[in-house]
């Protein structure tokens, strides 16, 4: 089976710094993506890492560490409209299929 | 900007009626995937396609659910009969993948009452 885990929910003050982790095993690996979803939305394409190491975007960086199956989003400079459901998804396959961790609810407190 | 449009953007239905989604990817995009999402089981895929071929449905019920790409614009998911659970949002993605990821239509919010 394909397991693609993730923290249920975290809370963090405007302004911070959030990391959110993901860990997966999974039959195959070509590539892992973080998504963001807000409440009622479709989700949206944040970052992409295959290779290891990290990948910066503005505020928010991903990390890939593929040996350990683990890869993090940082979110930095927490603003309220960050918060959202952040979605770790993985690439099993060479042909692109792509399953969805369960997603970690961030809210961003004043 | 370009995007991903589904059809209808809400149905409700009764119970044992037939539904169809509609979804037109991103022109040039070669991978279409189908997601439904619910509280419970989150983003679950449904199927996926390459080029208009079919790769991988093995996430839908067979008995009910079918999915096609009839042509490079459209592509369909049908369910019938419909049943109560499957309420749920629907969503298409389409992309390349890689840097550029895969972009999500705003969903189909399917109630079978």
């Amino acid at each position: 089976g394909q397991n693609i885990d993730q923290p249920t929910e975290m809370t963090a003050t405007e302004g911070a710094i959030v990391q959110i982790n993901c860990t997966y095993q999974t039959s195959g690996f070509n590539g892992l993506f973080w998504y963001q979803q807000h409440a009622g939305e479709a989700p949206t394409f944040l970052s992409y890492n295959v290779l290891d190491g990290l990948e910066e975007k503005g505020r928010f960086s991903s990390f890939l560490s593929r040996s350990k199956g683990y890869s993090y989003l940082l979110l930095k400079e927490l603003q309220m409209k960050d918060s959202a459901s952040y979605l770790c998804a993985v690439t099993t396959d060479s042909w692109g299929k792509l399953q969805f961790g369960a997603g970690t609810q961030v809210v961003v407190t004043p | 900007d370009a995007r991903v449009t589904q059809t209808p953007r809400h149905k409700v239905t009764e119970m044992g009626q037939e539904v169809t989604m509609r979804c037109q990817p991103i022109l040039g995009h070669n991978t279409v995937f189908w997601y439904r999402q619910t509280m419970m089981q989150g983003l679950e895929l449904l199927a996926y396609f390459r080029n208009r071929a079919p790769l991988d449905d093995s996430g839908m019920p067979k008995d009910r659910f079918s999915a096609e790409m009839p042509d490079a614009t459209l592509a369909t998911l049908k369910i019938q009969p419909s049943e109560p659970r499957d309420s749920a949002v629907y969503f298409c993605a389409s992309g390349s993948g890689g840097n550029y990821g895969y972009t999500f239509g705003s969903g189909t919010r399917l109630t079978v009452v």
